[in-house]
């Protein structure tokens, strides 16, 4: 009974190629999130989608893609991988954008790209 | 623009001991604070929230924390510190007008026996 699954777990790839990472969530949230943290731990807002309307886009390389077919799901398309996109990708939802849910926002348990 | 500061990057104390993490935020309006430990390769767990009312806020594991409007401080504490708390410690603030949970960037806490 997962509340926000990510996949996959691990992803290994090399320079140039294009992934994806899924998200869904099952809490009936409205608002979805993607976030990076880095090597540093640094995290970092990428996106945000409220019922399937990108509300959040911060400065990203246009590589990355995110995609939400429904309020459910929000998916992370990278286009033409770089060295310096290893890192975690956290998924994460609230109530909707305006009012919280009572732990604010559930994350993912994080998604660790590397790249080489 | 709303910011978050966590100016410790470690926090080291003995088990049994009292420990505080700190953080201080910029925010426009009233802010929503938030607390959220990782653990190694682990997603973040919610410990505690401050969104109005009572300035001390108890949570998750025996943290709490207090909101200090004045200092505009969020600071976390423990009374007695475990080993097990031993994790990496990220605070949030979030303005009323519903922007995106921004972070610090995170404090190490290391709790030795």
């Amino acid at each position: 009974d997962t509340a926000v699954s990510q996949t996959p777990k691990y992803l290994v790839t090399q320079m140039g190629n294009d992934k994806s990472i899924k998200c869904e969530q099952n809490l009936g949230h409205d608002t979805m999130y993607w976030y990076k943290q880095d090597s540093k731990k640094f995290l970092k807002i990428m996106f945000s989608y409220n019922n399937k309307e990108l509300i959040i886009n911060e400065t990203v390389p246009n590589r990355f893609s995110p995609k939400s077919p429904d309020k459910a799901h929000l998916n992370l398309h990278i286009n033409s991988l770089e060295l310096g996109d290893s890192a975690v990708y956290f998924c994460a939802s609230s109530l909707d954008q305006g009012q919280l849910n009572p732990y604010g926002y559930t994350f993912g348990s994080g998604t660790r790209l590397t790249v080489v | 623009a709303q910011s978050v500061a966590q100016p410790e990057d470690q926090v080291n104390v003995a088990e049994g001991n009292p420990l505080t993490v700190k953080c201080t935020y910029s925010v426009s309006g009233n802010p929503y604070l938030f607390w959220y430990v990782q653990y190694p390769n682990r997603g973040l767990q919610f410990l505690l929230k401050y969104i109005t009312g009572d300035n001390l806020v108890k949570g998750s594991y025996g943290f709490e924390a207090e909101f200090n409007k004045s200092q505009t401080s969020f600071h976390l504490k423990k009374p007695s510190a475990l080993v097990s708390d031993s994790a990496l410690y990220f605070c949030a603030v979030r303005d009323q007008a519903g922007t995106a949970l921004i972070f610090g960037k995170g404090t190490t806490l290391s709790v030795s026996s």
